[in-house]
């Protein structure tokens, strides 16, 4: 059963970049695609990018200008950055396993805090 | 692109059945099968419950059902249960590749 756990740190200071890695374990990372999705405190979930097994990347239109999504098949990880954070990117951002057109394996979340 | 309309909440009891709607547009929801509902109680991570508008994961009760009409996706859960309070989100894939989510909704058995 795959697995995925998130690692980064949990404050980041207001106008510096947001960086998260996920560990995918129990299966290869060179299948299906990974995305990043976040959930602001006591809000819905916001849809960040993904990247497919053969790199290739789509974000959402409103953050594609500060986000970037990596692969690092050799360590079976992706990765996360995200620049010029605002308190508004404070959120719990979860990566996520896509299947086909659906997530279905999640990692338990990380809360990040943008303040200074 | 805009989230995915969802009412806020609904509620229901024991036994009985609840819907749950996810409207969209024509560039998601009316033009795509994938369709995807998820589970999240508090504190944790969504769960997958549909995808492809109907389909269930193995090990999710086949108490839980979706459907969809025009650019108007359903979850349906019948028998309602205590367990089954949690918020709901649904998402879809769009024509411009990529996903969008609903706002999401807190189902309560009272």
């Amino acid at each position: 059963q795959v697995q995925l756990q998130e690692s980064g740190p949990g404050l980041v200071k207001p106008s510096e970049t947001l960086s998260l890695t996920c560990d995918v374990s129990g299966g290869s990372i060179s299948s299906y695609s990974w995305s990043w999705i976040r959930q602001p405190p006591g809000k819905g979930l916001e849809w960040i990018g993904y990247i497919s097994y053969s790199g290739s990347t789509n974000y959402s239109p409103s953050l594609k200008n500060r986000v970037t999504i990596s692969l690092d098949t050799s360590k079976n990880q992706f990765s996360l950055r995200l620049s010029s954070v605002t308190a508004a990117d404070t959120a719990v951002y979860y990566c996520a396993r896509g299947q086909g057109y659906e997530f279905d394996f999640w990692d338990q979340g990380t809360l990040v805090t943008v303040s200074s | 692109q805009s989230a995915l309309t969802q009412p806020a909440s609904v509620s229901g009891s024991p036994g009985q059945p609840i819907t749950i709607s996810c409207t969209g547009t024509s560039s998601d929801v009316g033009s795509y099968i994938y369709v995807s509902w998820y589970q999240q109680r508090p504190g944790k991570a969504p769960k997958l419950m549909i995808y492809e508008v109907s389909n269930r994961p193995s090990g999710v009760s086949n108490r839980f059902s979706g459907s969809k009409t025009g650019n108007t996706a359903s979850l349906t859960i019948s028998g309602l249960q205590a367990e089954d309070e949690a918020d709901y989100y649904c998402s879809s894939y769009t024509s411009i590749t990529t996903w969008v989510f609903g706002g999401g909704t807190k189902l309560t058995v009272l």
